[in-house]
């Protein structure tokens, strides 16, 4: 039972447009949610995460969106670069617990 | 200067063997994690140690057998090794999301790739 889902396999973006990577959840306990991002042979990076009682968030070129009553969550990257081309996980969790659920992640790929 | 490292990076072995995996934060942290990234790249949360105490167990074979000497550091020691367990490993640590202070983010380490043949 797949409780965080990201539909989209891969997304191919030209630089300098706007890349938005999706995510939808199952669990309506969620308190967070988290985007990660990961290079070949790294440990996913965290970028940005946003809290349930908010429904924006912002940082820098990065801001994620969540809207609970379609329990749906987006990753915007605007202006797209190069640098970003890697795969996006997002990741979902309850307060109190420490346990993350991720997604099975999107491969973003921004090409000049 | 690295915020969480595990050793070694790469770990091939035959099946039926026992191999440690090793992991270091200098975060600070108090929990620490350790997930399985299988074949189709999906990344699982195994157990998590807050201060050195178990916290999650999340169905895991008895083969895998975590330490936690001090809460900076958080081993993986798995036992009769099998096809199946090859898979990336990483240990990730946060600060945890209970108590007054909440950081919901976690840090990962670069992995460990496991092959067993």
């Amino acid at each position: 039972d797949q409780q965080v889902k990201q539909n989209s396999p891969s997304l191919s973006v030209q630089e300098g447009r706007i890349s938005i990577l999706n995510c939808d959840y199952t669990n309506s306990m969620f308190d967070y949610f988290l985007w990660y991002k990961k290079y070949p042979a790294e440990g996913p990076t965290f970028l940005i995460s946003i809290s349930s009682i908010k429904d924006k968030n912002e940082d820098g070129r990065f801001t994620v969106f969540l809207n609970k009553s379609a329990k749906h969550l987006s990753l915007h990257i605007v202006p797209s670069q190069p640098g970003d081309s890697a795969v996006y996980f997002c990741a979902a969790g309850i307060d109190n617990t420490d346990k993350l659920i991720f997604g099975t992640g999107t491969r973003l790929q921004v090409f000049p | 200067d690295t915020a969480v490292s595990q050793t070694p990076k790469y770990l091939v072995t035959q099946m039926g063997n026992d191999k440690s995996i090793k992991c270091e934060q200098n975060l600070g942290h108090d929990t620490m994690y350790w997930y399985k990234q299988d074949s189709k790249k999906f990344l699982k949360i195994m157990f998590s140690y807050n201060n050195k105490e178990l916290i999650i167990n999340e169905t895991v074979p008895n083969r895998f057998s975590p330490k936690s000497p001090d809460k900076a550091h958080l081993n993986l020691h798995i036992n009769s090794l099998e096809l199946g367990d090859s898979a990336v490993y990483f240990c990730a640590s946060s600060l945890g999301t209970s108590g007054s202070k909440k950081l919901y983010e976690q840090y990962f380490g670069p992995g460990t790739r496991l092959t067993v043949t």
